[in-house]
């Protein structure tokens, strides 16, 4: 499968702790996104890359939440102090930008974290 | 503002009739516009899109149609099947902006 990964699939943590997820983008692809989203809801805008820089980010991307993507393949995405409201799937996609042509996002499975 | 919403939560239809899913958006500066799909527990699937400057478009038992005189997206899915019971996402893009913007979505069930 050369889709998008993401990894864990489901985490599940403690007020207060810090968790990271990790995103491996179709490999040809230097566009990368995270995106959040709740239950009920269509995923919202966090940030994106193009290949290692972070060219956008979104007023939901409290200070809490960095993200990296250091050689402008995977990325990590991190929150410190997760609080019961950082519960939601995080999802991954990734693009590349074909000219004039529609740019077409890609998105992975998801990590579903819970914060108790 | 930006905002593209959805004018059903939910949709039931027939195995083999065909399924329609509305959409509205009100950012008339959206240059192309795309429909996911979502299965439980899966992260969103790329179906159809469709530029700004066409007002149809075909692909394999989907139409997506664009009314741009009234702000209206709609996906059409001949025949459905059980495998389309999924929550469909209209999202909006514009070329000077990498973010998709996703309506809250719509759940098509399918009966018997």
């Amino acid at each position: 499968d050369t889709g998008v990964s993401q990894d864990p699939r489901h985490k599940i943590t403690k007020r207060g702790q810090n968790v990271t997820f990790r995103c491996d983008p179709i490999s040809e692809h230097n566009r990368l996104y995270w995106y959040r989203q709740t239950l009920g809801q269509g995923p919202e805008f966090l940030t994106y890359f193009q290949n290692e820089a972070q060219l956008e980010k979104s007023r939901l991307l409290s200070d809490r939440f960095s993200a990296e993507r250091p050689k402008g393949s995977f990325s990590t995405l991190e929150i410190q102090r997760t609080e019961q409201g950082d519960s939601a799937m995080y999802l991954c996609a990734s693009s590349y930008p074909p000219g004039l042509a529609i740019e077409t996002q890609y998105f992975g499975p998801g990590t579903r974290l819970l914060v108790l | 503002g930006e905002s593209v919403g959805l004018h059903l939560p939910t949709l039931s239809v027939q195995e083999g009739d065909n399924s329609i899913i509305n959409c509205a958006y009100s950012n008339s500066a959206s240059d192309y516009f795309i429909w996911y799909k979502q299965e439980s527990g899966k992260g969103p699937q790329f179906i159809i899109d469709i530029r700004s400057n066409m007002d149809k478009r075909q692909g394999q038992r989907v139409t997506v149609l664009l009314n741009k005189t009234v702000k209206h997206l709609s996906l059409q899915i001949a025949a459905t099947q059980p495998g389309d019971s999924a929550v469909y996402f209209c999202a909006e893009n514009r070329s000077s902006a990498s973010k998709i913007i996703f309506g809250s979505g719509t759940r098509l069930s399918i009966r018997p």
